[in-house]
Parts: structure tokens; sequence; C-alpha cells
């Protein structure tokens, strides 16, 4: 079966201290994946998506970036984290890109970012 | 930009009773999905209904969809306390094949 593992849980950072999120997938092969942030209360805004190794599409300007280095690990990073950089944030994948296909999108348990 | 807007933004019911949440939109879209979220957690898929659909089931859940209304809703039949979570609407939009556009979701609390 598949799986999504995202880690750490929790993280608390210095302003302008570097980030690295990890998310790895289990039981599939060429998974479409997505970071997200989800603000307290609100939906989700998608930040990064990507289709295959090394390839991302950003979806909004930002302070952050994403890599695929290998089929099924996504990292999203920043060199200098900003205040405005805290936030839930959650990877996911699915088999059909964008609309999530029959299943929908499969969700991290998320990280918890506290920039202070 | 938020297309799904759901409606109500908190509800709070008695465990038994039937949850109700809608959920509009204002495009064309391909599907709507729902999603549940527990506190400090990711989401869980729970239930896809295609452009072409009125009314899907899957066991306690009931969602319907009018595409006419740009409108969907998702019934939850005999609530547990465990139903205790923010739902989430997303459609996936004719015009965009690579993204979902999220709604800010409705606190459902559960009491009992």
């Amino acid at each position: 079966s598949q799986t999504i593992h995202q880690w750490p849980a929790t993280l608390v950072q210095p302003v302008g201290s570097p980030l690295s999120l990890e998310c790895t997938v289990e039981g599939t092969s060429n998974p479409n994946l997505y970071w997200y942030r989800q603000a307290a209360g609100r939906g989700l805004q998608l930040l990064f998506y990507s289709v295959g190794i090394g390839q991302i599409s950003s979806e909004v300007p930002q302070n952050l970036s994403a890599s695929r280095p290998q089929d099924r690990q996504f990292i999203l990073s920043s060199k200098k984290l900003l205040l405005s950089d805290s936030g839930f944030y959650l990877c996911a994948w699915s088999v059909t890109l964008g609309t999530g296909g029959k299943y929908g999108y499969t969700f991290g348990s998320g990280t918890r970012l506290t920039v202070v | 930009s938020q297309q799904g807007e759901e409606d109500p933004q908190a509800l709070s019911i008695q465990e038994g009773e039937n949850a109700t949440m809608n959920c509009s939109y204002k495009t064309s879209i391909n599907n709507l999905q729902w999603y549940r979220q527990n506190s400090g957690r990711g989401l869980v898929h729970l239930i896809l209904i295609r452009s072409n659909e009125r009314e899907k089931h899957s066991g306690r859940l009931r969602v319907t969809l009018d595409t006419s209304k740009k409108s969907s809703s998702l019934l939850i039949t005999a609530s547990r306390a465990a139903d205790t979570a923010s739902y989430f609407c997303a459609t996936a939009p004719r015009e965009s094949n690579y993204q979902l556009i999220w709604g800010a979701g409705t606190k459902l609390i559960i009491k009992p």
C-alpha cells in the first residue's frame, strides 16, 4: 500500500536560519508531488508541484524552494527563513496531476513551522 | 485564488445528530472532493464526485453536487465524537489541470 512520510512534525527556527523539510512516498512510482502551506483556520495554498525528478513548478513567489532529487523524495527548503514563513506545511501525492484522479490526494501528517 | 467556500465556518451538534456542510464554487469543474482534517494533522480524502454525478455515498457520508448552482453538500449521518474535525472541499477546475482549489473549511464539533 502507498504511504507518505513527512518530517519533522514540529520545528522552531530563528529568523534567518535555513530550512529543510523532507517528504518521501512509498509503494508507488512516478507520483505527482505537492507542497502546500496552510495558515491557521484557512484552506490550503499550493506552493510547489512536481511531475518528475528535477521538475519543479512554483505557484507563488516566495522565500522557499523545492527539489525532487529522487522519484519519491520531495524537499522544501529555504536559505533564510522569514517570520512570515511560519505555518503548517503539508506534502501530498496523487496519481493524476492536479485533479487527483479517482482517489484524490494523499497527504502527509504535516510540519508545524514556527519562525521566531 | 480560493474558489471553494464552505458554509458554515463552524458547526456544533450533539452526537447522533446529522451534520450538513455546504460548499460553493465559481467556475466549471471536473470534480469536487471532500477531505477531513483532524486538529494538527494532514488531510484525509473522503469522497470524490465527478461533474456528471449528482450524489455519492460512502458509509455514513452522503455528497450531493448541483452544477447548475455550483454547490455541493456533505452530510454525515448519525454523527460520532470521532467525526470532530475540519472538513474541506476542493474543486478541480476545468480550465486548470494542475491544481485543486481549496475552501477554508468547516470546523465540526460533535458534543458527547
